[in-house]
Formats: C-alpha cells, sequence, structure tokens
C-alpha cells in the first residue's frame, strides 16, 4: 500500500510570510502532482512533476520533485490572504499499480491578512 | 472544475435508503474515478472505470456500493441502505490516457447526508 504524509497539517501565518508543505511517502512515485481545494469545492490541479529533483515554478509557487520521487514540497513566498486554503499532494503509482491517486491528507494553510 | 458534471450537489437519504450519484466526465475523457473525502482529510480512492469496465475497485467496500459506467450516459456510484458512516463528500474525476503531465480534473463533487 503506497502512502503519503504530509505535514504540517494546519498553518496558519501573517501575510507576506514564507511557507514550505511537505509531502513524504517510502514508496516511488511516476508523478506528483498538488493540488488546491476550496470549501465545498474539488480539487483544482497545480502542478504535475515527473522526473526526479524536478523544480517547478508557478508564480510565487515552487515545487520540488525528490531525486529518488518519493516525496516532494511546496514552498510560498510572500503569501497572500488568496492563498489560503486546503493543500493536497497525491501521487500516481507506477503503472502495474495503475491510475489511481493516492493522496495525502492535506495541509490546511490560513494566511492571515 | 469545468467539465466533469456531478450531480446532485447535495444529497440527503434516510439510513436504509439507496443513494445514487452521477458523473459525467469531461468531452473526449473516458476514464472515470471515484474518491470519498471525510471532513479535515485527504481523497480516498475507490474506483477506477472506463467504458462499460470497471479497470480497479480496490478501495470499493465490499457491500452496498457499486459503480458502473455504461456505453452511453454518465458514471453512477451507487450506495445501498445508506448508513450514517457513508455521510462524505464523493468525488468524480476525469483523465484522457495515463494522467501523467495533464493531471485529472475533478468535478465539485456530491455531498451525501445520511439522517
Amino acid at each position: 500500500t503506497q502512502l503519503l504524509e504530509q505535514s504540517p497539517q494546519f498553518l496558519s501565518i501573517q501575510e507576506g510570510e514564507n511557507l514550505t508543505v511537505y509531502c513524504n511517502s517510502s514508496s516511488v512515485f511516476s508523478s506528483l502532482q498538488w493540488y488546491r481545494q476550496e470549501p465545498g469545492e474539488g480539487p483544482v490541479l497545480l502542478v504535475t512533476v515527473v522526473t526526479g529533483g524536478e523544480v517547478k515554478k508557478l508564480k510565487r509557487l515552487t515545487f520540488q520533485f525528490g531525486d529518488a520521487r518519493k516525496d516532494s514540497s511546496l514552498h510560498i513566498t510572500a503569501a497572500q490572504p488568496g492563498d489560503t486554503g486546503l493543500y493536497l499532494c497525491a501521487g500516481e503509482g507506477v503503472k502495474a499499480a495503475g491510475n489511481k491517486l493516492t493522496f495525502g491528507g492535506g495541509t490546511r494553510v490560513l494566511v492571515k491578512p | 472544475n469545468a467539465g466533469v458534471m456531478q450531480n446532485p450537489r447535495h444529497l440527503v437519504r434516510r439510513r436504509g435508503q439507496e443513494a445514487r450519484l452521477r458523473c459525467s466526465p469531461m468531452k473526449g475523457h473516458s476514464h472515470v474515478y471515484w474518491y470519498r473525502q471525510l471532513p479535515e482529510e485527504g481523497l480516498k480512492f475507490m474506483v477506477y472505470l472506463q467504458k462499460e469496465n470497471i479497470i480497479d475497485e480496490s478501495g470499493m467496500p465490499k457491500e452496498r456500493f457499486s459503480a458502473e459506467f455504461p456505453k452511453e450516459g454518465p458514471s453512477i456510484l451507487r450506495i445501498q441502505q445508506v448508513v450514517r458512516g457513508d455521510s462524505a463528500a464523493y468525488f468524480c474525476a476525469s483523465s484522457g490516457l495515463l494522467a501523467g503531465d495533464h493531471g485529472y480534473t475533478f468535478g465539485s463533487g456530491t455531498r451525501l447526508t445520511v439522517v
């Protein structure tokens, strides 16, 4: 069974501060995806990382995939209240495991103005 | 979440009734996935279907739950004889081929409340 652990579970920061969310596993994934979910809505894909060591930037968000493709991090620079939400990482299994996603437990981020 | 349509958005059922949740994937997507989310938790995989085929149902409870994706029409997640523990948000996602770089597109979910 593939498991993904996210930390921290909850993060409360002031506007302008930086934050990092971690996603760790003992399993290898063919890709690692990050989603953001607003209350009452489904998750919305932010980014997919595929190659070990890969770094992707999306405005103030930086995503990194570990060299061994077992872990990932999401870093937000100069957080804004609009960044508030539930951030979910999800791993796509290697081909033999099928196409299903394994989700982490989520990190709830609150950015106070 | 434009493209993946789920209905109803909210569903209230009494214990023992049946719940039917519908999902129409994005146009051109032939892979449908159902996930369940309890409050303050991540999403748990339930089942993966292609047209007329169940590919992976390893996350489905053994009893009362079933899913289908017929040749025509939406995918249906059916829960018979609902119990309070079935109360959750149920999300459907669709993809084309392997999700790979494109990820999955999720619907807005159906929130099931069992009273």
